[in-house]
């Protein structure tokens, strides 16, 4: 097992279509994140869960929802997006709590490429 | 807000040949992560350097933090094609908090030929 899955690995999407995308990870971590790779762009955070509540929304437009059920699991509700949101979707988990958690490194999963038409 | 400027955004070179990747700011860092990302999968961290003016040897791969712990680079020793990638710096912020929030360099693409 890899240590983070995400599935699916590419989406074509209509505007008005409703998907999501989904995030599992085997590492026993405590923190997941999603960000955004765009081209040309530093990897953008997007939402933070630590202990699964999230502790970090930077701001991100409310067509993108994120679920985090378990420690395990992470999900991006995506609904009625635009063009620009055409990305590379990462996610990314990491061991956080915990003075020394902010140092820890984070295990990236292999992304969904979002193709919005 | 912490800005992570990388530089040079691309970088093609023989194989043999050196080369060194920076990562600068104006803000103060606890620590630095490089990753290395090949198409069509994620960032792998490669190192973390955590002390003002620590330096990390990985194989060919040389790390360091500025004393200030403000800036940091890469060396890549006779790189190989199988080094090319693109390589990202992040930086965590200082003080505690209970999870780990970077702030990602723009990366810099790297190709080695053969």
């Amino acid at each position: 097992e890899t240590g983070v899955t995400q599935t699916p690995r590419h989406l074509v999407m209509g505007m008005t279509n409703k998907k999501s995308l989904k995030c599992e990870q085997h590492l026993g971590h405590n923190a997941m994140y999603w960000y955004k790779q765009s081209a040309k762009k530093p990897l953008e955070l997007m939402f933070v869960y630590s202990l699964e509540e999230r502790v970090e929304n930077n701001s991100v437009p409310s067509r993108f929802s994120p679920e985090c059920p378990n420690s395990s699991h992470l999900f991006l509700h995506l609904h009625t997006l635009q063009p620009e949101d055409s990305a590379l979707y990462l996610c990314a988990s990491s061991q956080g709590t915990g003075a020394a958690g902010f140092n820890q490194p984070q295990h990236f999963g292999d992304g969904t490429r979002l193709s919005i038409l | 807000t912490q800005l992570l400027e990388q530089s040079p955004q691309f970088l093609s070179i023989q194989e043999g040949e050196n080369l060194t990747v920076y990562c600068n700011s104006s803000s103060v860092f606890s620590s630095l992560q490089w990753y290395r990302q090949e198409p069509g999968e994620g960032p792998v961290l490669l190192v973390t350097v955590v002390t003002g003016g620590e330096v990390k040897k990985l194989k060919r791969l040389t790390f360091q933090f500025g004393d200030a712990r403000k800036d940091s680079s890469l060396h890549i020793t006779a790189a190989q094609p199988g080094d090319t990638g693109l390589y990202l710096c992040a930086g965590a912020p200082p003080g505690g908090t209970s999870y780990g929030k970077l702030t990602f360099g723009q990366g810099t693409i790297l190709t080695v030929h053969p």
